[in-house]
């Protein structure tokens, strides 16, 4: 199973910072990599798919990078609708796997 | 716009069963690969099952293979999870996820998600 490691697993920030999540791979995954956005009371919602692709409707303050084992996802200029808990999710081998979140509080 | 609508959820002693439906609208799910996605209270995502669009193919989590059983049936646009021999690991909010593609394995629309507690 490849297993996915997000750090930090809290970040309190002050609106109009910068957020960077980093989530590490077990094992090489290419770009096989997405990120969810989870609001309270809300079902997750696709931020970036493959490693840096923008999802449809999504804003352009998110953005994704990374290669193999190592991706991150940035938030510029935080917005305090941004509260949340963020999963990166690897589609390169089942079972497919999320990592365990990283929450985002507004200070 | 798409539209995932699950039932089926509730309450049940270990060992119980359970099934869940997904009723789908504004998407022709034919077209589509088909997730279940559960969450534990107070945890993260775990992926649960997987159904090619056609149901040809089929991939489970470890923990629930050979007791949970996932379909579909493309006419009346449904999706299915069939919950046997339940132990109180099991209980989470059950989302029905729709893949981007046939089995791209990634997620554009998620349900709204249905309760199920495993208690005795």
């Amino acid at each position: 199973e490849i297993v996915l490691t997000q750090s930090p697993e809290l970040q309190s920030v002050t609106p109009k910072e910068r957020v960077i999540i980093t989530c590490r791979a077990s094992q090489n995954i290419d770009i096989s990599i997405h990120w969810y956005q989870e609001k309270p009371g809300q079902s997750p919602r696709l931020l970036i798919n493959y490693a840096s692709q923008t999802f449809s409707g999504v804003p352009s303050r998110f953005t994704g990078s990374g290669f193999g084992t190592e991706f991150t996802l940035t938030i510029d200029s935080l917005e305090p609708e941004d509260a949340g808990k963020y999963y990166c999710q690897q589609s390169h081998r089942p079972p497919w796997t999320f990592g365990q979140g990283t929450k985002v509080e507004i200070k | 716009q798409v539209q995932l609508v699950e039932s089926g959820g509730g309450v049940v002693q270990p060992g119980g069963s359970l099934r869940l439906s997904c009723v789908a609208s504004g998407v022709i799910l034919s077209n589509f690969g088909m997730h279940w996605v559960r969450q534990a209270p107070g945890k993260g995502l775990e992926w649960v099952a997987f159904i090619r669009y056609d149901g040809s193919e089929k991939y489970y989590q470890d923990s629930v293979r050979g007791r949970f059983t996932i379909s579909r049936d493309n006419p009346t646009n449904t999706l299915y999870l069939q919950m046997n021999s339940l132990g109180t690991e099991d209980t989470a909010l059950y989302y029905c996820v729709k893949d981007v593609g046939t089995a791209t394995i990634y997620f554009d629309h998620w349900g709204q998600g249905a309760v199920v507690s495993v208690s005795s």
